[in-house]
């Protein structure tokens, strides 16, 4: 159960719009349409902004979206706003040997 | 409102066992899966355990299988945690996390708890 790659960190300045990427396998990521994506903000706990890989849940703005290709999802997030900037981690389904959640290691997010 | 209260955290040393409740408020317990996922200090999220509605199945990651045990009571709203033979790399806030209904994907979690914190030392 290895953990999903994410990039360390991203940047965009206000009204622009940027894309985190987790890359998983085809025993996660590529084998399932179960990719989820939290957003957790200094000090708080995380909010679930993505599920299914593209749905959104209820109260969630439409700025962010979800997509997936082959073994990696991304997550991307338009017009950015100073109060986007957190930490955001990727979630998926693991079926390979047994059952698994696996996490990204994480992105911060800077609203330059 | 959903309420996700963990309690049972503090400073153990190595090889020792504590165990975590997770006190559940606001809505039909016996109806959702729970997670225990993990976080230590200034890293990121790590799952570590999920049991069914009903108790009937449980899982874990393969850091803590053998370890750790998961279990609820739906009489009393209960989560729980066992965890045994802990090693310093078990450090962390250890939230409790509902699972979100909407999806058929056992990753996704809409409610959390606001963790209780765990000190392997000594």
């Amino acid at each position: 159960q290895s953990a999903l790659t994410q990039p360390h960190s991203v940047s965009g300045s206000p009204g622009q719009s940027v894309t985190i990427s987790c890359t998983g396998t085809s025993s996660d990521i590529g084998g399932y349409h179960f990719v989820s994506w939290y957003r957790q903000c200094p000090g708080k706990t995380p909010q679930l902004i993505i599920y299914d890989v593209v749905k959104r849940p209820s109260g969630v703005p439409d700025r962010f979206s979800g997509s997936k290709s082959g073994n990696t999802a991304s997550l991307s997030i338009s017009g950015l706003q100073s109060d986007d900037e957190a930490d955001f981690y990727c979630s998926s389904y693991s079926g390979s040997d047994t059952f698994g959640v696996l996490f990204g290691g994480g992105t911060k997010l800077t609203v330059l | 409102q959903v309420q996700l209260v963990e309690s049972g955290g503090g400073v153990v040393q190595p090889g020792r066992s504590l165990r975590l409740s997770c006190a559940a408020s606001g809505f039909t317990f016996s109806n959702y899966g729970i997670h225990w996922v993990r976080q230590a200090p200034g890293k990121g999220l790590e799952w570590m355990a999920l049991i069914s509605f009903d108790g009937s199945n449980q899982y874990y990651a393969d850091s803590v299988k053998g370890r750790f045990t998961i279990s609820r009571d739906n009489s009393n709203n209960t989560l729980f945690l066992q965890m045994n033979n802990l090693r310093p790399d078990d450090t962390a806030v250890y939230y409790c996390a509902r699972e979100f209904r909407g999806s058929h994907a056992p990753n996704s979690c809409d409610f959390w708890g606001s963790g209780t914190m765990v000190t392997v030392s000594s």
